[in-house]
C-alpha cells in the first residue's frame, strides 16, 4: 500500500522567511496530493493540492511542486507570517475511477514563525 | 456553518464502556470518511461512506468498531468495549464525487476527541 514520508517533523523559521516542507510517495499510482493545514483543537483544512498531471501550482504566499519521476513533492511558504505556525500535513490518494479515494498522510511538520 | 461538524467534542469514557460519535457532513456530500488521529501522527483512515453504503474499511477498525450512515446523511461512529489504546482524534471528512475526474476534495470537521481511562 501507500506510504507517505514527511520532513523535517519540526520547522522553526523567523517571520519574512521561506519555509519548505517535503514529502515522497511509494506508489506511483497517487495522482492527487493535498496539503492540510491543522491549528491546535481543530480538524484539518486544505490549503493547496495538485494533480499528478501538473508539476507546479502557486496560490498567493503559497505554492505546491510535484516531481513524478522522483515521487517528491514539496510545500512552499513565502513571507511567513506567525499565523502560519501549525502543524502541516501532506497526503496522497488515487480518487480515481471509482476508488475509495482515503488519503494516506505524513506525519506532520509543526511550523513555528517567530515575530 | 455549512461545514463537517462532530458531536461530541470531547468524550471521556471509563474502559469497558461503549462510545458513540456522530458526523454531521456538508449538505450534499455523498462520500462520507472517518480517520483515527493519534498524538504526534497524521490521520489514518478509518472506513468511508458512498451515500448510505460502507464500502472499505482499514484493518485498524476491529470488530469493536461499527459505523452508519442511515439514508446518506449523517453518520456514526461506535466504539464498544473501549481500550485505553482507543484514545484519539476520531475526524470525520466529506467530499462530492461527481464522476471518474473528479478529485475528490475532503473538507474535515474539528473531530471528536476520546479519552479513555
Amino acid at each position: 500500500g501507500e506510504n507517505v514520508e514527511q520532513h523535517p517533523s519540526t520547522l522553526s523559521v523567523q517571520e519574512g522567511d521561506s519555509a519548505v516542507i517535503k514529502c515522497t510517495y511509494s506508489d506511483s499510482a497517487s495522482n492527487y496530493f493535498p496539503w492540510y493545514k491543522q491549528e491546535l483543537g481543530k480538524g484539518p483544512q486544505l490549503i493547496i493540492d495538485i494533480r499528478s498531471n501538473v508539476g507546479e501550482k502557486k496560490d498567493q504566499r503559497i505554492a505546491v511542486t510535484l516531481n513524478k519521476t522522483a515521487k517528491h513533492f514539496s510545500l512552499h511558504i513565502t513571507e511567513t507570517q506567525p499565523e502560519d505556525s501549525a502543524v502541516y500535513f501532506c497526503a496522497a490518494s488515487y480518487p480515481y475511477g471509482g476508488s475509495q479515494g482515503n488519503l494516506i498522510f505524513g506525519k506532520g511538520t509543526k511550523l513555528s514563525v517567530k515575530p | 456553518d455549512t461545514g463537517v461538524s462532530q458531536d461530541p467534542r470531547h468524550k471521556i469514557t471509563k474502559r469497558g464502556q461503549n462510545v458513540t460519535f456522530r458526523c454531521d457532513p456538508i449538505s450534499e456530500h455523498n462520500r462520507l470518511y472517518w480517520y483515527r488521529q493519534t498524538l504526534g501522527q497524521g490521520p489514518e483512515f478509518l472506513t468511508y461512506f458512498q451515500n448510505e453504503a460502507q464500502l472499505e474499511k482499514s484493518r485498524l477498525l476491529s470488530d469493536r468498531f461499527s459505523a452508519e450512515r442511515p439514508k446518506g446523511s449523517f453518520s456514526t461512529l461506535e466504539i464498544q468495549r473501549t481500550e485505553q489504546g482507543d484514545s484519539a482524534m476520531y475526524l470525520c471528512a466529506s467530499s462530492f464525487m461527481t464522476g471518474k475526474r473528479s478529485k475528490n476534495i475532503q473538507y474535515f470537521g474539528a473531530g471528536t476527541r476520546l479519552s479513555v481511562l
